[in-house]
């Protein structure tokens, strides 16, 4: 039973060019949420999704961040016209439900240069 | 607003010794309660996972405590290996849903050979 998968592993974007993270849950799995880890911060919440529907996404940045769960296929998360400050770990968790157990992929570290 | 307190900030100990890591919550009005442990570079592995009702919970040499009613909690270490070392996060839901986790800063631990 494969865990939570995130790919790529490691980013490098231009300022101003789009990044796209990928999540893919763990089986059996139908919630997932995404977090960020700033250098020296904590993990801080950004959107919880469940298939076709955003339910939570009061810690998204309220402008060139966008999620998505589509019905097949993994979770994105979408950054557009990326600055230096989005450098950071990106995680993204999976539960079966709430409230139970969330299981973290490696994140992807995206780096913009 | 849930916030969460992780003390010591860093911490070194010779192989073989015990230890404890503090994790201190705000909110008092939580489900659950997660230790997970962070490599450098890597993702987070769930090490411990402590329901509301309970006040503690045992993997291997792994020990955590919780007492919901002061919001603190604790991660015991027996017989701390160099393996061991890696940063230690503790996390409880936010007060505004069961899904939504906040993190503490952890804790950084090395051990020593």
């Amino acid at each position: 039973n494969a865990g939570v998968m995130q790919n790529p592993r490691h980013l490098v974007r231009r300022r101003g060019q789009e990044a796209r993270l990928r999540c893919s849950p763990m089986k059996g799995h139908s919630h997932v949420y995404w977090y960020r880890q700033l250098p020296e911060e904590g993990l801080k919440f950004m959107v919880y999704l469940q298939k076709e529907n955003i339910i939570d996404e009061s810690g998204m940045p309220k402008e060139r961040f966008s999620a998505e769960f589509p019905k097949e296929g993994p979770s994105i998360l979408r950054i557009q016209q990326v600055v230096r400050g989005d450098s950071a770990a990106y995680f993204c968790a999976s539960s079966r439900g709430e409230p139970t157990e969330a299981f973290f992929g490696q994140g992807t570290r995206l780096t913009v240069v | 607003k849930q916030e969460v307190t992780q003390i010591p900030a860093a911490l070194s100990v010779p192989e073989g010794e015990n230890l404890v890591l503090n994790c201190s919550f705000t909110d008092s009005a939580i489900y659950n309660l997660q230790w997970f442990r962070q490599d450098p570079g890597k993702g987070l592995t769930s090490l411990l996972l402590i329901q509301s009702s309970q006040r503690e919970q045992t993997s291997g040499r792994l020990n955590a405590s919780l007492d919901k009613s002061s919001g603190r909690s604790t991660l015991y270490i027996a017989a701390s290996q160099p393996g061991d070392s890696a940063t230690y996060l503790c996390a409880v839901p936010s007060g505004a849903g069961s899904y939504q986790l906040t993190f503490g800063k952890g804790t950084k631990l090395s051990v020593i050979p």
